[in-house]
């Protein structure tokens, strides 16, 4: 069965630098998003992607997030200069219809991210 | 900001008895309604999902939604321990494309 998957499963860094985190959709799927989720808190939505652009984006989704589809498997989420606060683990998912409202969305395995 | 809200828990059942969650939201022009099961560590998988009025069932689970009291619930019936997580009731905007999460209802059924 197709699966979400996501690259690096743990991604350590200092803060202040920049990372890229790496998610391959289902081969089929048009609508891409990325959540975070703080420990112990509720899943967030950052943003959604559909026909290479962003569709929407949550008040989080600020200047230090970009997300990229550099080809025809990657969704990536770029977070510059990053912060304590961005500790989290970021959950990638696709879903295969057109009408996102009414579609079921495939989590990925989740990145934890560490920023120290 | 969007609101939903949910019982954090945890709650706890015999395994066989019915479980009840609750789930309000705020946004009146949420259309689409979701329960995702969440294990510890893992990622969030999708139980049921209800866009209409009324009840909605699919094997063990059955999702009831009251628009005008902008309320959902899931029901699980003859519960077992496997159904022990944490569950997740999302609802999208107006605009269909953002989802918005409440903290989650820990369940533990007990063998």
């Amino acid at each position: 069965e197709p699966e979400v998957t996501q690259t690096p499963s743990h991604q350590v860094t200092q803060m202040g630098q920049e990372v890229i985190l790496r998610c391959v959709p289902i081969s089929n799927h048009l609508y891409f998003y990325w959540y975070r989720q703080i420990l112990g808190q509720k899943v967030e939505f950052l943003v959604s992607f559909y026909n290479n652009e962003i569709s929407e984006k949550s008040e989080i989704f600020d200047d230090q997030f970009s997300v990229e589809r550099p080809d025809g498997s990657n969704f990536t989420l770029k977070i510059r200069s990053t912060k304590l606060e961005d500790s989290a683990m970021y959950f990638c998912a696709s879903s295969p219809l057109r009408s996102a409202s009414t579609d079921t969305q495939y989590f990925g395995p989740g990145t934890r991210l560490t920023v120290l | 900001q969007k609101e939903v809200e949910q019982n954090s828990g945890p709650l706890s059942v015999p395994e066989g008895a019915i479980a009840s969650l609750n789930c309000t939201y705020s946004d009146r022009v949420s259309q689409s309604f979701f329960w995702y099961r969440q294990y510890s560590g893992k990622s969030p998988e999708l139980i049921m999902s209800i866009y209409s009025n009324g009840d909605k069932e699919d094997g063990r689970f059955t999702a009831q939604l009251n628009k005008a009291s902008q309320y959902v619930s899931l029901l699980i019936r003859d519960s077992q321990p496997s159904d022990s997580a944490t569950y997740l009731c999302a609802v999208n905007s107006n605009t269909g494309n953002q989802f918005y999460f409440g903290t989650g209802t820990s369940l533990t059924v007990i063998p």
